[in-house]
């Protein structure tokens, strides 16, 4: 067990809807990030917040959006899903900002179905 | 952007084998590689990692290597075992830049 928390665990839903994913991170992580991991596909990087501020951004689209709050924890926004946009969806959390400061550690995903 | 890449995207052993797993990556100012193992249906987890100061590191029967002039980076895992069997991927970053993954190499391990 990681310590990081992600819910749903699966989610299914129709194209055009728009769906929340949360993220606790570990107790006392301050840097939440975000990857997708297509079929057959890397970890692509999506998003990071540090202390609720937003650090870096990968290919994000414009659809998505993302936001950590006071508490910690993060939330992954994905509106006007697409079929494409099916995918897991992974939280990681560190101590530190970011870079060469030490390893990522992973929820167990949450797995988005769109039809 | 940066590119980690495998050489091969599958790999079988047999049981008792020793394993190597491969990755090159293309941003020469990477410093700080780490190796992760996503088993199915669940999070990518670390297993070792390395400085760019260092061209070995061993841990509890893995091995990374890292060759800094070719840019490539290895993981071997001595005397496989069934529950070695995952996905695994190297990620690369350096200061204050995001870690990259690349894409995978799916190890299956033969009874």
């Amino acid at each position: 067990d990681s310590g990081v928390t992600q819910t749903p665990k699966h989610l299914i839903t129709a194209t055009g809807q728009r769906v929340t994913l949360r993220c606790s991170p570990r107790s006392g992580d301050l840097s939440v990030y975000w990857y997708q991991q297509s079929l057959d596909q890397g970890l692509q990087f999506l998003i990071q917040y540090y202390n609720g501020e937003e650090r870096a951004k990968g290919n994000i689209l414009e659809r998505f959006s993302a936001q950590q709050f006071p508490d910690l924890h993060s939330e992954l926004n994905l509106s006007s899903l697409e079929l494409g946009d099916s995918a897991l969806y992974f939280c990681a959390s560190s101590v530190f900002a970011g870079g060469n400061t030490g390893e990522l550690f992973f929820g167990e995903g949450s797995r988005l179905t769109v039809l | 952007g940066e590119s980690v890449g495998l050489h091969l995207p599958t790999l079988s052993v047999q049981e008792g084998d020793n394993s190597i797993i491969n990755c090159a990556y293309s941003n020469s100012a990477s410093d700080y590689f780490i190796w992760y193992k996503q088993e199915s249906g669940k999070g990518p987890q670390f297993i070792i990692d390395i400085r760019s100061n260092m061209d070995k590191r061993q841990g509890q029967r893995v091995t990374v290597l890292l060759n800094k002039t070719v840019k490539h980076l290895s993981l071997q895992i001595a005397a496989t075992q069934p529950g070695d069997s995952a996905v695994y991927f190297c990620a690369e970053t350096s200061t204050g830049n995001q870690f990259y993954f690349g894409t995978g190499t799916s190890l299956t391990v033969i009874p």
